[in-house]
């Protein structure tokens, strides 16, 4: 069975910078894009970016091109989302997911990230 | 690249059915959607893909209360047999070559 496993939640200072991680298990790592999705409280889903595995090539959306960077380490079956310049517009949950075909058909449990001075 | 466009809210009574709809933008009909829940204080599931032609497949667990159809540039979430735990968020999501990946606003569904 597979499943996503997230990393715990993080604090951050405005103009800090986060790193989230995305555990895969379950099915072969580099078999299956790896998007990124974000969440504000009380809004709806916002698509960031997505990352190949198995080539490590990247796509962003405008909105975070330029301080968006989506990377991985294969051995570790692992992939990763850092954010740099945070604003309190930022404070959001962070969700990886799998795509296989377009759609995402397996998602992680979230991580919450806050940004407050 | 392609718009989704969700009603905000929609309510129905337990035991009941609801139709839940997602609408493509002009130009973008022959798009295939995926359909997501998301309840409360909890991250999105997938439910299904739903193509053009109203096929669809379902995620691993998925009840057969839940099915999907396609008309024109809309495509249609079905629950019968409403159930407390469906009272949820759904959301829509489609994917472009140049975009990548577009969700619609989403609908809060309330049992009543």
């Amino acid at each position: 069975q597979m499943h996503l496993v997230q990393s715990g939640p993080e604090v951050k200072k405005p103009g800090a910078s986060v790193k989230v991680s995305c555990k895969a298990s379950g099915y072969t790592f580099t078999s299956y894009d790896i998007h990124w999705v974000r969440q504000a409280t009380g809004q709806g889903l916002e698509w960031m970016g997505w990352m190949n595995p198995y080539t490590g090539n990247t796509g962003y959306a405008p909105k975070f091109q330029g301080r968006v960077t989506m990377t991985r380490i294969t051995s570790m079956n692992t992939a990763y989302m850092d954010l740099t310049s945070l604003t309190s517009d930022d404070t959001a949950v962070y969700y990886c997911a799998r795509v296989p075909r377009g759609a995402c058909d397996s998602w992680g449990q979230g991580t919450l990230v806050s940004v407050s001075s | 690249q392609p718009v989704l466009t969700q009603p905000p809210s929609a309510s129905a009574s337990l035991g009941a059915s609801v139709t839940l709809t997602c609408t493509l933008s002009s130009g973008h009909s022959t798009y295939a959607i995926a359909w997501h829940q998301q309840q409360p204080e909890k991250g999105p599931r997938y439910l299904m893909t739903l193509s053009s032609d109203g096929s669809h497949s379902k995620g691993d667990g998925i009840p057969d209360r839940f099915s999907g159809s396609s008309s024109g540039a809309e495509r249609h979430l079905t629950i019968s047999s409403l159930q407390t735990e469906d009272e949820a968020d759904y959301y829509c999501q489609t994917w472009d070559t140049g975009i990548r990946m577009i969700f619609g606003g989403g609908t809060t569904l309330t049992v009543l």
